[in-house]
């Protein structure tokens, strides 16, 4: 099974900031990794597909980077509506997710 | 797009539950169907997936045996029975759409259903 580690697994942040969060799978998986947004126990939210491709609606201050093992999701300027639950997930050998980041209010 | 999934349930260790997944606004046979869970205060786990075009099923290995995901598509509903219920099962069960093909994110997912296990 592939592992998908995910870090911080928390972090307070100030709107405006900007923010990163890593995901680090335990073989290579090229680029079948995707980033889902959870806020408060709602279903989670497609952000990114393939690595790096914005979901149609999702703001151009989501970003999305990587490939074989490391990857990365950039906010490039937090808004009050982004503190949530960030997971990325791999889709290469059926389907992994990562722990969660949870991006809080500094 | 919508998957609209069933109602609450609450169940006793050692019994069954099985809940559904309404798809409307697209053709329920040209995509797969995904079971995820989130236990409280937990990350997501996939359960499994079902393709209801063939009928077929993959299920994630910690859950083989306890699992049957099946689906009617005359009604365009898939559903997920779990056997041999423990307290370790309490969580909120989603069900989610992908492409049978290429990265196969999760898009969209259902508003979840809540199983509790309880003595």
């Amino acid at each position: 099974d592939i592992q998908m580690t995910q870090s911080p697994s928390s972090l307070s942040a100030s709107v405006g900031d900007r923010v990163t969060i890593t995901c680090r799978a335990s073989r290579s998986i090229a680029n079948y990794l995707n980033w889902y947004q959870q806020k408060s126990g709602n279903a989670p939210k497609l952000l990114i597909s393939a690595a790096s491709s914005l979901q149609g609606g999702v703001p151009s201050r989501f970003s999305g980077s990587g490939s074989g093992t490391d990857f990365t999701l950039t906010i490039s300027s937090l808004q009050p509506e982004d503190f949530a639950t960030y997971y990325c997930q791999q889709s290469h050998s059926l389907f992994t997710f990562g722990g969660g980041t949870k991006v809080e209010i500094k | 797009v919508q998957l609209a999934q069933s109602g609450a349930e609450v169940k006793k260790p050692g019994a069954s539950v099985k809940l559904s997944c309404k798809a409307s606004g697209y053709t329920f046979t040209a995509y797969y169907l995904h079971w995820v869970r989130q236990g409280p205060r937990q990350g997501l786990e996939w359960l499994g997936w079902i393709n209801p075009n063939s009928g077929g099923t993959r299920y994630a290995q910690n859950f083989q045996g306890r699992v049957t995901m099946t689906s009617d598509t005359s009604i365009s509903t898939a559903y997920m029975e779990l056997s041999s219920l423990t307290s370790d099962d309490t969580a909120l069960y989603f069900c989610a759409r992908s492409t049978p093909l290429g990265v196969r994110n999760f898009d969209p997912w259902g508003q979840g259903t809540l199983v509790t296990v309880s003595s």
